[in-house]
C-alpha cells in the first residue's frame, strides 16, 4: 500500500462547480497535511496546510481533515479554468523530520468552460 | 531573487557522463530539499539539508548520486555516470526555520539522458 494515495484522474468539473479532491494516507500518526498545486511544466506551489481535524478555509479553497478515517480532502468552490492543474497531497508523520514529507502522485483536475 | 532558483533549466547529456545541478534557496531559509519527478509521477525525495546538521541522504537512489551544500546556502546535486532512467525533472525546495514543513519549490531542472 502506498503511503499517500490519490486518484490520478483526470477529474473533469464544469466551471463554477465544486471540485473535490481526495487523499488517503497509511501512517495513522501523521500530523501535518499539505496541498500543492502544480501547473503543467511548472513546479509545485503550496496552497493549503492543515494540522487539526475539521475544515480550514482560505478563499475558494477548503481543506478537510479526518484523522480517524485517515483522509484529507481539498474542495475548490466556484471552479475556474485557471484551477486546471495537478494537485499533490503531502503528509508528514508525528515524529518525522521535515524530510519525511511524503507526496502522493497527484490528481489531475480539468475545469471545463 | 525572491524565490528558489535552479540552473540549468534544461540539461541534455549522454549516458555515462556526469552532471551537476545547482540550487539557490530563498535567502534565510535553512532547510533545503532535492526531489525527483518523473513524467506523470509524484515527487521522490532525494536528500535534505538542515542548517549544520548532517544531511538526510536516505532518498538517494544509488551511490552515483551525491549532493553538497556549501556555506549553508547554495546546493549542488551531482549525478555520476548518468543512466537513461535518471531522466526526470529535479526539483529543489527550501523552507524557513520558522516553518520547516512549508516548502517553496524552484522551477526545476529537466534532465534528459540520451
Amino acid at each position: 500500500q502506498k503511503e499517500v494515495e490519490q486518484n490520478s484522474g483526470p477529474l473533469s468539473v464544469p466551471e463554477g462547480a465544486i471540485a473535490s479532491l481526495n487523499c488517503t494516507y497509511s501512517d495513522r500518526v501523521s500530523q501535518s497535511f499539505f496541498w500543492y498545486r502544480q501547473y503543467s511544466g511548472k513546479s509545485p506551489e503550496l496552497i493549503m496546510s492543515i494540522y487539526s481535524n475539521g475544515d480550514k478555509e482560505d478563499g475558494r479553497f477548503t481543506a478537510q481533515l479526518n484523522k480517524a478515517s485517515q483522509y484529507v480532502s481539498l474542495l475548490i468552490r466556484d471552479s475556474q479554468p485557471s484551477d486546471s492543474a495537478t494537485y499533490l497531497c503531502a503528509v508528514r508523520g508525528e515524529y518525522s523530520s521535515a524530510s519525511k514529507i511524503i507526496f502522493g502522485s497527484g490528481t489531475r483536475l480539468s475545469i471545463r468552460p | 531573487g525572491a524565490g528558489v532558483s535552479q540552473s540549468p533549466s534544461n540539461k541534455v547529456t549522454e549516458k555515462g557522463k556526469d552532471v551537476e545541478l545547482r540550487c539557490d534557496p530563498i535567502s534565510g531559509h535553512t532547510a533545503l530539499y532535492w526531489y525527483r519527478q518523473s513524467l506523470g509521477q509524484g515527487l521522490e525525495f532525494l536528500i535534505y539539508f538542515q542548517g549544520n546538521s548532517a544531511p538526510d541522504k536516505s532518498g538517494l537512489p544509488s551511490d552515483r548520486f551525491s549532493a553538497e551544500r556549501t556555506g549553508g546556502s547554495v546546493s549542488t546535486l551531482t549525478i555520476q555516470r548518468t543512466q537513461q532512467e535518471d531522466s526526470a525533472v529535479y526539483l529543489c525546495a527550501s523552507s524557513s526555520p520558522m516553518d520547516l514543513y512549508e516548502q517553496f519549490f524552484g522551477p526545476g531542472t529537466r534532465l534528459t539522458v540520451l
